[in-house]
């Protein structure tokens, strides 16, 4: 199947720094990258949807100032974390679908650890 | 809102035995349907999904599933199960909409003893 790669698979920051997390489809288009987060011992939560060149659209009860999303290119969406807090420690997972839809394939995820 | 229920947190199988994780859904339209798996620090992946036709729907490794409509239910099966099938199992939906969000149960945690 078609990969998605995250990068950094695991990040340790201090509260109050940005961090961001980069999703790229190594071998397809990626027209909408859609943005996971898993908490421990619960399911992955839908955070935004991001289709390329527009802006994100984010789920209700997350905020889109501190969790900012790009997807400037077909290849590549990006989640920035800013000034990131101990609450925002989590797993990130992206997912990516190509055009005229079908299946969606998912990164490795990031792990974030907020000091 | 869409939700997705999925009522095993944990099961706990012997090898060989058969397998069924449930998994119900609350939308009323037209629903596309799909079980992944994620094994021990693996990337999620998909063992089979329902669009249409045939309710039964057979995945890879032997999995399978059904989807009974007047149920809102797409169980997951399989006869026999083997050490390897230990994972974490997600049932999600998509409403088919312009978005086709992703929406994720809870996950039920496998733990097959060999």
């Amino acid at each position: 199947g078609a990969v998605v790669s995250q990068h950094p698979s695991r990040v340790i920051c201090k509260s109050g720094t940005s961090v961001k997390i980069e999703c790229r489809s190594l071998d397809f288009q990626a027209t909408t990258m859609f943005w996971y987060r898993q908490f421990p011992k619960k399911s992955l939560m839908l955070m935004a949807t991001s289709n390329e060149g527009s802006k994100a659209t984010y789920e209700q009860g997350v905020e889109k100032d501190k969790f900012l999303i790009n997807h400037a290119s077909l290849t590549l969406s990006t989640l920035t974390v800013t000034s990131a807090h101990p609450e925002d420690s989590s797993f990130y997972i992206c997912s990516a679908r190509g055009r005229g839809g079908g299946e969606l394939f998912f990164g490795e995820g990031s792990r974030l650890t907020v000091l | 809102a869409q939700s997705v229920s999925q009522h095993n947190h944990h099961v706990i199988l012997s090898e060989a035995a058969s397998l069924e994780l449930g998994c119900n859904y609350s939308y009323g339209g037209t629903v596309n349907l799909f079980w992944y798996v994620q094994y021990p620090g693996q990337h999620l992946q998909l063992l089979l999904k329902y669009f249409s036709g045939d309710p039964l729907v057979k995945g890879i490794k032997g999995f399978e599933a059904e989807f009974i409509k007047s149920k809102f239910s797409f169980n997951l099966r399989k006869p026999s199960v083997q050490w390897s099938d230990t994972a974490e199992y997600f049932c999600a939906v998509t409403d088919g909409g312009a978005t086709n969000k992703l929406i994720f149960g809870t996950g039920t945690l496998l733990a097959v003893q060999p």
